[in-house]
């Protein structure tokens, strides 16, 4: 059974500071990883999308990369502002089509202006 | 549509009604999930849908939970006789079949249900 963990389950951050989000998966048979944003009361926008193929992906100020080997990705965001504020999810999916995504528990981000 | 959309965006309810929660997935988008999301944690997977077939509804938590799609569009989720622990935020995701595209899941605002 897939398991994936997000670390640290929070944190809080002056204005301006690059951070990095973890997350770890125990199959590393996926199909692709998504990072999504999650404000409080709202649904789930998509950050960004790594295929098991790639490395990497990259959008504005936000850079995740994929290591599908050792189970790991992570989402750095650099020169955070305080509408960053959030909480970061990661998901994957399993190397099958149309299969569920398993979701971390998320990580959430203060950042202080 | 441009989003995924979802019906009621609030719902309170007694224990013991039913409820029904509705989802509008992006045009053309064939497969639909359902989350679950009670306060303060994470995303718990309910069923998926391929077109109008549920291939995995693993997920649904007991026989009081059923869920439909009808046109390869709409999707309703059904909970019958709710318990106080029905209580939570249910989202919505569709994407295209993976062989179509990424595979890039797209959330709804999700239909927040209390029941009393």
């Amino acid at each position: 059974k897939q398991e994936v963990t997000q670390i640290p389950a929070a944190l809080s951050v002056p204005e301006g500071e690059n951070l990095v989000l973890n997350c770890s998966f125990t199959d590393s048979a996926i199909y692709n990883l998504q990072w999504f944003r999650q404000d409080p009361g709202k649904g789930l926008t998509s950050l960004l999308l790594i295929q098991s193929s790639q490395r990497e992906q990259t959008s504005g100020r936000l850079n995740a990369s994929l290591d599908k080997s050792s189970g790991r990705s992570t989402l750095y965001i650099a020169a955070s502002q305080p509408g960053d504020s959030a909480t970061y999810l990661c998901a994957v999916r399993k190397e099958t089509s149309g299969s569920r995504l398993t979701f971390g528990e998320g990580t959430q981000l203060t950042v202080n202006p | 549509g441009a989003g995924v959309s979802q019906s009621p965006s609030n719902k309170v309810t007694e224990k013991g009604k039913d409820v029904e929660l509705r989802c509008d997935p992006i045009s053309g988008h064939t497969a639909l999930y359902w989350y679950r999301q009670r306060l303060g944690q994470g995303l718990e997977f309910l069923i998926y849908f391929q077109g109008n077939s549920a291939p995995d509804k693993s997920g649904l938590p007991s026989d009081r939970f059923s869920a439909e799609r009808t046109g390869e569009s709409v999707s309703t989720l059904t909970i019958q006789r709710t318990q106080q622990e029905d209580s939570a935020v249910y989202l919505c995701a569709s994407s295209l079949v993976l062989l179509a595209g990424t595979g890039e899941l797209f959330f709804g605002e999700g239909s927040r249900l209390t029941v009393l």
